[in-house]
């Protein structure tokens, strides 16, 4: 089974300041991982995805992620915080093994202050 | 290329009716996925379609349908609303092969049942 935890609800940065978006995950088989964010009022759009290539992943909009097999998780990281990164932020995880049911976490959702 | 679509983008019904949502993939994909977004609930899996067949089923009554066309276009039917079924319900269409499973969401459809 399969499961993510996206360990803050919401997080608060400065503009300019680093971002850090902490996901944990929980898999029976290699996993693949994906981070998508999504704009109030817009559908989800994928910022990176980890697939068992190279474990720090990039993404769009200087966004990226590091897969740490050994304490299972995939946290996302931005040097430096905009205004219009302000939005919810979805971890997800699929497994495979047949199943392609992907799992989401409940979210995290980035405010960043001028 | 044009994204994925959702029509129509706002419902209102009422408990006891019935209501379909429609859906078109990106050209070219195969596989069309619905989710219901919550805030208690967060983002749920409903059901995934390929080549016009269901191929994943998410924990969701039989109230909840889906079908898929030979152009790969997707409904979602809700049968006798709940007030429990006011979501935002958002498709997400992908090649769905096992190696690329990046789902491309398209705006949603926010049904409200009074």
């Amino acid at each position: 089974a399969q499961s993510v935890t996206q360990l803050d609800s919401h997080v608060s940065v400065s503009e300019g300041t680093p971002v850090l978006l902490r996901c944990n995950y929980s898999s029976s088989y290699s996993p693949s991982l994906f981070w998508y964010v999504q704009h109030p009022n817009k559908g989800l759009q994928l910022l990176l995805k980890y697939t068992s290539a190279a474990t720090l992943v990039k993404g769009i909009n200087g966004f990226e992620a590091e897969f740490k097999k050994s304490e299972t998780s995939f946290h996302l990281t931005k040097p430096s915080a905009h205004m219009s990164d302000a939005a919810e932020y979805f971890c997800v995880v699929s497994e495979g093994g047949g199943s392609y049911i992907p799992t989401f976490g409940r979210g995290t959702s980035l405010i960043v202050h001028p | 290329k044009a994204g994925v679509t959702q029509t129509p983008r706002y419902l209102i019904k009422t408990r006891g009716q019935q209501v379909t949502l429609s859906c078109s993939p990106i050209s070219g994909h195969r596989s069309v996925s619905w989710y219901q977004q919550t805030p208690g609930q967060g983002l749920q899996f409903l059901f995934e379609y390929f080549s016009e067949t269901q191929r994943n089923k998410g924990n969701f009554p039989g109230r909840f349908s889906g079908r898929q066309f030979s152009n790969s276009r997707s409904e979602m039917n809700v049968s006798t609303l709940e007030l429990g079924d006011s979501a935002l319900y958002l498709c997400a269409s992908s090649l769905g092969d096992r190696d690329h499973y990046e789902q491309f969401f398209g705006p949603g459809t926010r049904l409200t049942v009074l």
